[in-house]
């Protein structure tokens, strides 16, 4: 079946670095590719999206590429702040599959003034 | 403005009590799930619904019961059948291409 398999955190950095969450994916079909963010004691945002081969998600300084060919949708920043510590969550959906989404199990993020 | 509503967002269960989570949404969409979130883990499907009075069961269905009579509103509910109902639920509405999600309610059995 689908899934999706994320590095395990906690992600720990110092204001102003770079970051990258790695995120695979296996599917069949051409599945949609979704990165959210869930703050403290919150229910999950959007952050971004990219529905096909090669799209490019960005939002807010974060992007993620499409990569089909390695099954990957990596979320990197250039510069990290203080705000951006939450857990980030990376899913998939098909249409072929009534648009369920299939998480992967979350990388906790701190960034550290 | 428009979005999804869950209450309430703490919810306190003794064993052997069923309880109901409300999520309303006022967003148009025909799509409503329900998701279980354990610390360190992802989300979890419990059920969702495609179309009023029509639901189907996700991967963790045991132990839960849901109903989709309005648009708007796709209640769950928690049944003493449910062993470990201790965790994080939450309620999302979505379109073709994105899912809009509830702020949660954090239930715990005491």
């Amino acid at each position: 079946g689908d899934s999706v398999t994320q590095m395990e955190g906690p992600v720990t950095l110092s204001e102003e670095a770079f970051l990258t969450i790695n995120c695979t994916y296996t599917a069949t079909g051409y599945p949609s590719l979704f990165w959210y963010v869930q703050y403290p004691g919150e229910g999950l945002q959007l952050l971004l999206k990219a529905t096909k081969a090669d799209d490019k998600g960005s939002n807010k300084g974060f992007e993620a590429t499409y990569r089909k060919e390695t099954t990957s949708f990596h979320l990197e920043k250039g510069s990290v702040q203080v705000s951006d510590s939450a857990v980030y969550f990376c899913a998939l959906s098909r249409r072929d599959s009534s648009y369920k989404l299939i998480f992967g199990s979350g990388t906790r993020l701190l960034v550290r003034p | 403005d428009g979005g999804i509503t869950q209450s309430p967002k703490y919810l306190f269960r003794k064993e052997g009590q069923n309880v109901t989570l409300s999520c309303e949404q006022n967003l148009n969409h025909d799509a409503m799930y329900w998701y279980r979130q354990d610390p360190g883990q992802g989300l979890r499907l419990i059920y969702y619904s495609q179309i009023v009075n029509d639901f189907q069961k996700g991967d963790i269905a045991e132990g839960y019961s849901v109903s989709r009579e309005k648009k708007e509103s796709f209640p769950l509910t928690v049944t003493s059948a449910q062993k470990n109902p201790t965790a994080f639920y939450l309620c999302a509405s979505r379109t073709d291409t994105e899912a809009f999600f509830g702020q949660g309610t954090r239930l715990t059995v005491v």
